[in-house]
């Protein structure tokens, strides 16, 4: 089957600091992953479209400088959170779409609870 | 634009009764519906996808164009079937993220 893992699961920081989240998928290949926001009980909201070797695509109102995606290979993308503040306390949520699965399916993430005091 | 509404925040049914977690879509092409769910402290995953006609775990979803619906229907509910349940929209060519309903958290009750 097709695996995604993230970490960390949860975090806590403190405003003004930056904060990474990873995101991989274990047995396969992806050169598209997907990052999404869930405010409680409400839907996840998609951030931005990582490209592996090219630069993310953020969705409207989402800005780019404070949300750092890099997708530096086939099973990896980064989410750095810069100069959080508590705002920015979010679940965040990662896909990725398995090459050649033809049938557009994404394979989710557990996950990352972000709280900055 | 692509947008998804699922009118039910919350949905609860006795264990057996019949189920259907609504769902419409907008959009001007021809979408790809899925149906994804999430089990208590569990990750999202995939339910079902209205282009394999299948039924997963004796949930069954018809894209209906006319009414731009894909409502998820069970027969006879289960206490495991307890979750949140998300309607999602893909739109045709380069449109390749999906469009997430606000999401239905159903409970059986025994």
């Amino acid at each position: 089957g097709a695996v995604v893992s993230q970490h960390p699961s949860w975090v806590i920081c403190k405003s003004g600091t930056s904060v990474k989240i990873e995101c991989r998928s274990l047995d396969f290949q992806a050169t598209t992953m997907f990052w999404y926001r869930q405010f409680p009980k409400q839907s996840l909201m998609l951030m931005a479209t990582s490209n592996e070797g090219s630069k993310a695509t953020y969705e409207q109102g989402v800005e780019k400088d404070k949300f750092l995606i890099n997708h530096a290979s086939l099973t990896l993308s980064t989410l750095t959170v810069t100069s959080a503040h508590p705002e920015d306390s979010s679940f965040y949520i990662c896909s990725a779409m398995k090459q050649g699965s033809g049938a557009n399916v994404l394979t989710f993430g557990a996950g990352s609870r972000l709280t900055v005091l | 634009a692509q947008r998804v509404t699922q009118p039910e925040k919350l949905l609860s049914v006795f264990k057996g009764a019949p189920v259907e977690l609504k769902c419409n879509y907008s959009y001007s092409g021809s979408p790809e519906l899925f149906w994804y769910v999430q089990y208590s402290r569990q990750r999202l995953q995939l339910l079902l996808r209205h282009i394999s006609r299948e039924s997963i775990k004796g949930f069954t979803a018809d894209l209906n164009k006319g009414e731009t619906s894909f409502h998820l229907k069970k027969p006879f509910a289960q206490e495991e079937d307890s979750a949140m349940y998300y309607c999602a929209l893909k739109g045709s060519g380069s449109a390749r993220q999906l469009t997430f309903g606000s999401g239905t958290q159903l409970t059986v009750l025994p």
